[in-house]
């Protein structure tokens, strides 16, 4: 079974630039598995970042970025602000009929 | 203002069923495909299921059999119906517009289910 990976913690000081990464167990993550990227804060709804890899949702600051770096898709946060701390789940499109799957998540702290 | 409003949870017995509704405002549900998610306590997002707009469903394996997605176009709002409860469907249940590019664009508060005896 193919798993979808993510590191479940990272750390970044504020104004830093931190890079969290998407990858599939067995093949690599391209842009035909369609990733995005949601934050999900507690109490709140999730919130869509970034869908087709690369494009920003409407209202999504341009410090959030998504690219395919080497075999996996990266959200990338430039300037790291103090609400960006939440928790981050990508999405891959799965294919095979109707099939999506979410990786683990990454709790990002800023200090 | 576009969003959603997920209610229906609680606390259901083992074996139980429940129906979960998701009101959608400022859209209508029958011109978007829909989906549900779930979070389980202390584990990531999941997938559940999905409605296209035209009326097309899909579940995840886990579900499969077990769980029914719906809507109700008269009253703007999509349902889940999940029957035969286990321990394993205890989560925060949210329901989620699909957007472009296999992505879900707009998502509710969630409601939560617990299955417990």
């Amino acid at each position: 079974q193919t798993v979808v990976t993510q590191e479940p913690s990272f750390s970044v000081s504020p104004g830093g630039t931190v890079t969290l990464t998407c990858g599939l167990t067995s093949v690599s993550v391209s842009t035909s598995y369609y990733p995005s990227w949601y934050q999900r804060t507690p109490g709140q709804a999730p919130r869509t970042l970034i869908y087709n890899t690369n494009t920003r949702s409407s209202g999504v600051p341009d410090r959030f970025s998504g690219s395919i770096l080497g075999n996996k898709a990266a959200l990338t946060i430039t300037g790291a602000q103090a609400d960006d701390e939440s928790d981050y789940y990508c999405l891959l499109y799965m294919g095979g009929g109707i099939n999506w799957a979410f990786g683990g998540g990454t709790k990002l702290t800023v200090l | 203002e576009v969003q959603l409003v997920e209610t229906g949870g609680g606390l259901i017995q083992p074996g139980g069923s429940l129906r979960l509704s998701c009101a959608a405002s400022g859209f209508t549900v029958s011109s978007y495909s829909m989906s549900w998610v779930r979070q389980a306590p202390g584990k990531g997002l999941e997938w559940v299921s999905f409605i296209y707009s035209t009326g097309g469903t899909y579940y995840a394996d886990s579900v499969k059999g077990r769980f029914t997605i719906s809507r109700d176009n008269s009253k703007n709002t999509l349902y889940l119906q999940m029957n035969g409860l286990g321990a394993g469907d205890t989560a925060v249940y949210y329901c989620a517009r699909a957007g472009g590019f296999w992505s879900f664009d707009l998502w509710g508060r969630g409601t939560l289910v617990t299955v417990s005896s």
